[in-house]
């Protein structure tokens, strides 16, 4: 399978500790985002990059919230001293070229912070 | 982007074609329509996108009316697999950007049952 690649499924957490998840886009692939997603809510856009270049942060949703591309290829994104209302999906997508390709989504990493 | 309008919840009959609809009054002339469907514990899927023509894929259609004004998609012969939220997304393609990242609502739970 060739599609988007998140890892781990699944972290347990305890509130103050800090979390990395990765993403492995498509590989063709040069635009990569990722989404956060609550219980009974739609996915929640958080940062976009294209290639390495890190282009929209503003909607990750506090400084404790950081996301990398460094070569253009996978990604990570990290969130330090975890709290309980950090527990959610975090969803990774990526794109190819054409100003309207599709979104395609991994399957996300669900976060339970305890 | 414009704003999109779903019904929370719809049922369909196994077989049936399931018709689901979505109002997006203010959108603009750049504006497509996509649609992704939700999986219980997957990431979205995409489905269909259009821009003002009717389109058809293997796994859907997709009407969109001529003011634009909304649309439906139409799974022809639901089955249970079907059974997911669909979210109806409007986008701009600004034509010095290809980055822009859809804004997913709370969609339409469609359950189908035997």
């Amino acid at each position: 399978d060739t599609g988007v690649s998140q890892n781990p499924r699944h972290k347990i957490t305890k509130r103050g500790q800090n979390v990395t998840f990765r993403c492995d886009p498509i590989s063709e692939h040069n635009r990569l985002y990722w989404y956060r997603q609550t219980l009974g809510q739609g996915p929640e856009f958080l940062t976009y990059f294209q290639n390495e270049a890190q282009l929209e942060k503003s909607r990750l949703l506090s400084d404790r919230f950081s996301a990398e591309r460094p070569k253009g290829s996978f990604s990570t994104l990290e969130i330090q001293r975890t709290e309980q209302g950090d527990s959610a999906m975090y969803l990774c997508a990526s794109r190819g070229q054409g100003d309207n390709s599709p979104l395609h989504f991994g399957n996300g990493t669900r976060l339970t912070v305890t | 982007d414009a704003k999109t309008t779903q019904p929370p919840s719809m049922d369909c009959a196994e077989g049936r074609a399931a018709n689901l609809p979505c109002n997006h009054s203010t959108i603009s002339g750049n504006e497509y329509v996509y649609w992704y469907r939700q999986i219980h514990s997957q990431g979205p899927q995409y489905i269909i996108h259009g821009l003002k023509n009717n389109e058809t894929n293997e796994m859907a259609s997709l009407i969109i009316t001529e003011d634009r004004k909304s649309s439906t998609l139409i799974l022809p012969h639901a089955t249970l697999r079907d059974t997911a939220v669909y979210y109806c997304i409007v986008r701009a393609i600004p034509a010095n950007q290809a980055g822009t990242a859809l804004i997913f609502g709370k969609g339409t739970t469609l359950s189908v049952s035997s």
